[in-house]
């Protein structure tokens, strides 16, 4: 079934240790995104990237980098997480209609 | 770029009562406006959206209507029920930019009483 996935659900780590999300989606989209957000509110464009090889920063800087080396895949890096990137981070794909569809996000904790 | 403002934050009804959420938009490039509804603990999902080329679109109990003019666009939920209880988005982009401007209304938290 096409859909977009993220990896892990939840995620508790240290502060100062490296990690990366996971996101790959199966909807043969071009675009994809990376949301911040806090549960219910607003959501915080961090990164997007309209193709392969093709990244962008968007409003909220939150010390992350991004790659996009394939179409379906689109992983999230902080490369030393501070208790303030504690939330929630969601990942979006779309075609140039700009229908975006979400997947399922990861809860991110840091101590 | 663009910036889309969301009113109210909250709101209650009562169960089969009407609820109106309003945005206004500033960009008037823009010409493509999407509404998501986002339930507790759950991704955020596309309801309805809307073109500039239209000024009202209406799915059962849903509706969107668009003022170019005024740079405002509204949701329009009929009939409440409890679970349309959730939080609602509204965007704005322009579909023919190159450029990633689809930007996010802070949210509404719609809370329907049964």
């Amino acid at each position: 079934e096409a859909d977009i996935y993220q990896t892990p659900r939840y995620l508790v780590i240290g502060t100062g240790k490296k990690i990366t999300l996971e996101c790959s989606q199966t909807m043969g989209h071009d675009k994809m995104y990376w949301y911040q957000q806090d549960p219910g509110m607003e959501l915080h464009l961090i990164h997007y990237s309209y193709g392969v090889n093709s990244t962008e920063k968007g409003d909220l800087s939150s010390e992350s980098t991004v790659s996009r080396i394939r179409t379906e895949h689109f992983p999230l890096t902080l490369e030393s997480a501070r208790p303030s990137h504690t939330s929630q981070y969601l990942c979006a794909s779309s075609v140039l209609d700009g229908k975006l569809f979400f997947g399922s996000g990861t809860q991110l904790s840091v101590l | 770029g663009e910036n889309v403002e969301q009113h109210p934050s909250t709101l209650s009804v009562q169960e089969g009562d009407s609820a109106v959420i309003k945005c206004t938009y500033s960009d008037s490039a823009s010409n493509y406006f999407p509404w998501y509804k986002q339930e507790l603990g759950k991704r955020p999902q596309l309801i309805i959206d809307i073109r500039s080329n239209v000024g009202e679109k209406k799915d059962q109990r849903i509706a969107v209507t668009l003022n170019k003019t005024a740079k405002h666009f509204s949701l329009h939920i009929t009939e409440t029920q409890p679970e349309d209880s959730a939080v609602y988005f509204c965007a704005a982009s322009s579909r023919t930019s190159n450029n990633n401007d689809m930007r996010f209304g802070a949210g509404t938290r719609l809370t329907v009483k049964p």
